[in-house]
């Protein structure tokens, strides 16, 4: 079956940085999406991609999705503590089931104040 | 708006015990999906529903999973009899569109632990 590769598996940065992390796929997606997710909580939509080479940002959050349709990226600039939470991408082949999506592995954020 | 509510939020059994979670999605969402997320991995779907009609069960272990959406409206997951390997978050999410691609709104979860 599909599968999303998400790098990385973790990270640890002091706020303020900024924080990279990226999504590869070994087949096409028509959508990419990014969410977040805390604990106890279900994930919760950053942002959704619809277009190859589209860029959109959400306040500090920015995302890509990839020319070949194959990745995404997202970017967090300015870290705040509040970022801390795990992050995953997701990604939706346009099959007939509407809304069938693939999530990676997640990459875990921690924001040292 | 209310959000999706699942009930309850953790359940610890047994192996070879039976469990039943519920879902509420949010009003007059037409699909209604069941996600499966095991401690560090990201969610698995286990079911889709358009309406009451089954659209994705591919990934359902059909010998001890069942799943029913009455009415078309709330949902329950049943598990019998359950397995370690069956611990994990059970997430419910739904959104509004039956046929088209839209932004799926996840409940909080419940949390099960099989002993």
């Amino acid at each position: 079956g599909q599968q999303l590769n998400q790098s990385p598996q973790s990270m640890f940065i002091q706020e303020g940085e900024d924080v990279s992390m990226n999504c590869t796929s070994s087949s096409i997606f028509n959508t990419w999406l990014w969410y977040k997710q805390e604990p106890g909580e279900g994930p919760v939509l950053l942002i959704a991609l619809y277009k190859a080479g589209e860029l959109t940002s959400n306040g500090r959050l920015t995302a890509q999705f990839g020319i070949t349709r194959k990745d995404s990226f997202l970017n967090i600039s300015a870290s705040i503590p509040s970022d801390v939470g795990i992050y995953f991408c997701a990604g939706n082949d346009g099959g007939t089931s509407y809304g069938k999506l693939t999530f990676g592995q997640g990459t875990i954020l921690t924001v040292h104040p | 708006e209310a959000g999706v509510a699942q009930s309850p939020r953790y359940k610890i059994i047994e192996k070879r015990q039976s469990v039943a979670f519920w879902c509420n999605p949010i009003s007059g969402h037409a699909t209604l999906y069941w996600y499966q997320q095991i401690l560090g991995q990201g969610p698995k779907l286990l079911i889709q529903f358009q309406n009451n009609g089954v659209v994705d069960d591919s990934q359902l272990p059909k010998d001890r999973f069942s799943a029913e959406r009455l009415k078309g409206v709330d949902s329950t997951l049943k598990i019998q009899p359950a397995k370690l390997e069956d611990s994990a978050v059970y997430l419910c999410a739904s959104k509004l569109l039956a046929g088209a691609f839209d932004e799926q709104f996840f409940g909080p979860g419940t949390r099960l632990t099989v002993l």
